[in-house]
């Protein structure tokens, strides 16, 4: 299996734009995660998903802030708009039972 | 409020010697402790774990001891190696919850 896999690697974008993340988790897992990371607060949760239905999205800062996972194999976060302290490294993971599997991130950066 | 904690953000050690990297938890309900490794540009990548009924699990040059009485544990490599020069996170979480609460990170540099 080729992992998580997490796109755009890197984001670039101005005060205000929509952004949006993608990430195919591991197939067969049924368990799928967003986290940020940044220097202050390290990997934070975000929220996560249980067979596609969101269990506990607390983590999730503002309204600006949604994730959905239509399918199995694909789920988004999206921004709107987005401001420059959503500057982070956004992690999708899954799981099937414990451990945790990462994808590589997706570095933004909001001027 | 931060329910895991490496107050350490580094840690330089010599290539052979011991590498010990701490955390601490204020969650007591907290029972299953891993720690996972970050090199640069990829996602974090799981490295060793420990339930709550033990207090210290092994493998290779990997060691986590926990002290449940303290709300700590750490992680010990033995020897050191420069190519274990990455971040650390540590984390935790309940029997029958599905999410993992992280700390900061500690970057760790084995020096050659």
């Amino acid at each position: 299996d080729a992992g998580v896999i997490q796109s755009p690697r890197h984001e670039v974008t101005e005060m205000g734009q929509e952004v949006t993340l993608r990430c195919k988790p591991i197939s067969g897992h049924d368990y799928l995660f967003w986290y940020r990371q940044t220097m202050m607060r390290g990997l934070e949760l975000l929220i996560y998903f249980n067979n596609n239905v969101p269990i506990d999205d607390s983590g999730m800062p503002e309204d600006r802030f949604s994730a959905k996972m239509p399918n199995a194999s694909f789920s988004t976060l999206k921004i709107q708009p987005s401001e420059p302290r959503d500057s982070a490294v956004y992690f999708c993971a899954s799981s099937l039972v414990g451990e945790l599997f990462f994808g590589e991130g997706s570095r933004l950066t909001v001027l | 409020d931060q329910q895991v904690k490496q107050n350490s953000p580094s840690l330089s050690v010599q290539e052979g010697r011991i590498s010990i990297l701490n955390c601490d938890y204020t969650n007591s309900m907290f029972d299953y402790f891993l720690w996972y490794k970050k090199y640069p540009a990829e996602g974090p990548t799981f490295l060793i774990s420990i339930s709550s009924i033990k207090d210290k699990n092994e493998d290779g040059r990997f060691t986590v001891f926990l002290n449940k009485s303290a709300k700590h544990l750490s992680l010990h490599i033995v020897p050191s190696q420069p190519g274990d020069s990455a971040v650390y996170f540590c984390a935790a979480s309940e029997t029958g919850a599905n999410n993992l609460f992280f700390g900061t990170g500690t970057r760790l540099t084995v020096i050659p």
